[in-house]
Parts: structure tokens; sequence; C-alpha cells
């Protein structure tokens, strides 16, 4: 069956460091990879998507990589920010995109 | 404010009470996602409309759960005979194309006594 494991549970770093999360999926070949936000009480918000021909994309201080041979996807906090403080869930969908798979998120923490 | 909404934002039931919540989503979104997520988890995929066609369902979805989405604008959940499992945070996601960003409601708080 389909799993999404992404990097420990809680991740903290110090403030102004790059934070990256990882995602790593078995039994799947998705056509979408995303990554969403989210903090307690409250939706995800998305922040990136990247799809299986792309192999990287940027967004401010936020960057995304997604290794089909690999099967994992790097997600980059840079010049990290207490605020940047969240849980943070990669998605994955097949060709139609109707099928969305969360992974069970990473709660990060960036210290002052 | 055009984002999803989400209603009622908190239910507390009695177990073998039937509930239902309504979503409505981004206006010129034709995509519309229901999900359930409980501590510590991500959201657990429960279905997908197309404009008014229920188009996937996940296979562990009990058949006490339910889905519409009458003329492809609002959605409602119904969960029939409610058990203490069904307790969770049932988020709404709307999206303008397929894979694409999905915009999420601030979800129906569930709690079955």
């Amino acid at each position: 069956s389909q799993k999404i494991e992404q990097n420990s549970e809680a991740l903290n770093i110090q403030e102004g460091k790059t934070a990256t999360l990882t995602c790593n999926y078995t039994n799947y070949s998705p056509a979408y990879l995303q990554w969403y936000r989210q903090d307690p009480g409250r939706g995800p918000v998305f922040l990136l998507l990247i799809r299986e021909n792309e192999k990287e994309k940027r967004k401010e201080r936020l960057k995304v990589t997604f290794d089909t041979t690999l099967k994992q996807s790097l997600f980059h906090i840079t010049a990290s920010q207490p605020a940047d403080s969240a849980t943070y869930l990669c998605a994955l969908a097949g060709d139609y995109g109707q099928n969305f798979v969360f992974g069970p998120g990473t709660r990060l923490s960036v210290l002052p | 404010d055009t984002g999803v909404s989400q209603d009622p934002r908190h239910k507390i039931t009695k177990r073998g009470q039937n509930v239902t919540f309504r979503c409505d989503p981004i206006s010129e979104h034709n995509r519309l996602y229901w999900y359930r997520q409980t501590l510590g988890q991500g959201p657990e995929f429960l279905t997908y409309f197309q404009n008014e066609a229920q188009l996937e369902k996940s296979r562990l979805l009990s058949d006490r759960f339910s889905a519409e989405r009458p003329k492809g604008s609002f959605s409602t959940l119904e969960i029939q005979r409610t058990e203490q499992g069904d307790s969770a945070m049932y988020l709404c996601a709307s999206s303008p194309r397929p894979g694409g960003e999905q915009f999420f409601g601030p979800g129906t708080r569930l709690t079955v006594l």
C-alpha cells in the first residue's frame, strides 16, 4: 500500500539557519507533490507544488526538490524565523490529481 | 471573505446520532475535497467532487459516511450512527485545477461522546 514518511515528528533549529524537511514515499508514482503549512487548530495552507517532470521549485525563502528515482522530496526554508514554526505536510496525487495522500507532518520549531 | 467556509466549527454529539457538515468552497473552484484529520496525523482523504459528480471515494470510508454536492456549489458530509472513533477534525478544500493547490477551510471539529 502507499506509504508516505516525513523525517522526524519534530525538528528544532536556530533562527537564521536553513530548515530541511524530508518526504519519502513508497509504492507510489505521484504526478503532483505539494507542501502545506498547518498551524494548530487551523486548516493547512498551500505553499508549493512540484510536478513529476520538475526537479526544483522556489518561492521566496522556500525551495522544494523532487527526485522520482529516490522517491523523495526535500523542502527547504532558508533564513528561518520563529514565525516559520508550524507543522509542514507533504501531499502526493496521481495523474488526475483527485486523491491526495498526505504525510504525517513534521513539526518545525525555530528557536530565537 | 472569499475563502472556504465550513459550518459548524464545532459539533458535539452522542454516539449513534447522525451529523451533517456543510462546506462552501471558493465560488470559481469546481473541485472539492473532504478530509478527516486526527491529532498528530496528516489529513486523510475521504472523497472528491468535480462539479456535482463524486468521482472518488476512499475505500476506507465506511458506508455510514455520505457526501453530496448538489448543483456543484456547496457540499455536505453526513455521518450516520456516529461512533467514538469518528471524533476528528473534518476538513474541506477546494481547488481550481486538477492536482492544483488546495484551499482549505477552518474545519469542523467533531466530538462523539
